[in-house]
């Protein structure tokens, strides 16, 4: 069975520039898979950033940007803020209408 | 402006039926090519897709839920509702209720909406 990957955690620095994965234990992620990256703070809904690998949701600022970099989709925090610092996951679509999500990378900005 | 609202009991009895409703508001649930789903988060875990139904009323499950799930529409209401058998403590989880696009060609056509959640707990 094919596993959904993300880093566990990751840190950055105020204003730095951070880029999460979102990879397959088997084989690699590409457009077809419809990546898209949603943000998560504690007791809150979760809040969707990009779809379809790198289109912004409505509202979400442009210095947070989705792409496919290498055989992982990736989302990109360019200037990081404080209030940034929350759970991201990303959702694949695997086929036949089954999607799966990642496990979730805790982001802290410090 | 499409919303979402999860209702349904906050605990259920290990063993039973788990049943939840969406409510759409903003639109007619039956006027969009959407699809509609429900998404769960264990307390302190990640979010794990449940399934979907489509516009054209076909259900897509998680492997691991669907011998226990059921989700269905009912267009008179504009409701959606999400069944779950057979209950357990492992089935203790926030639920959101999600409407997103249709996907083609590598391009879905709106980004996934959230409900606010509502927390279910398993416990007799």
């Amino acid at each position: 069975q094919t596993v959904v990957t993300q880093e566990p955690s990751f840190s950055v620095s105020p204003g730095g520039t951070v880029t999460l994965t979102c990879g397959l234990t088997s084989g690699s992620v590409s457009t077809t898979f419809y990546p898209s990256w949603y943000q998560q703070t504690p007791g809150q809904a979760p809040r969707t950033l990009i779809y379809s690998t790198n289109t912004r949701s409505s509202g979400v600022p442009d210095r947070f940007s989705g792409s496919i970099l290498g055989n992982k989709a990736a989302l990109t925090i360019t200037g990081a803020q404080a209030d940034d610092e929350s759970d991201y996951y990303c959702l694949l679509y695997m086929s036949s209408g089954i999607w799966v999500f990642g496990g979730g990378t805790k982001l802290t900005v410090l | 402006q499409l919303q979402l609202q999860e209702s349904g009991p906050g605990l259920v009895k290990p063993s039973e039926t788990l049943s939840l409703t969406c409510t759409v508001s903003g639109g007619s649930i039956s006027s969009y090519s959407y699809y509609w789903g429900w998404i769960r988060q264990p307390p302190g875990k990640g979010l794990e897709w449940i399934g979907s139904i489509s516009y054209s009323g076909s259900t897509y499950y998680n492997p691991s839920l669907k011998s226990r799930v059921t989700i269905s529409v009912d267009t008179s209401k504009n409701q959606f509702s999400l069944q779950l058998s057979s209950v357990t403590a492992a089935d203790t989880a926030v639920y959101f209720c999600t409407v997103r696009g249709g996907c083609s060609g590598g391009n879905c056509s709106r980004a996934r909406l959230w409900g606010q959640g509502t927390l279910v707990t398993v416990s007799s």
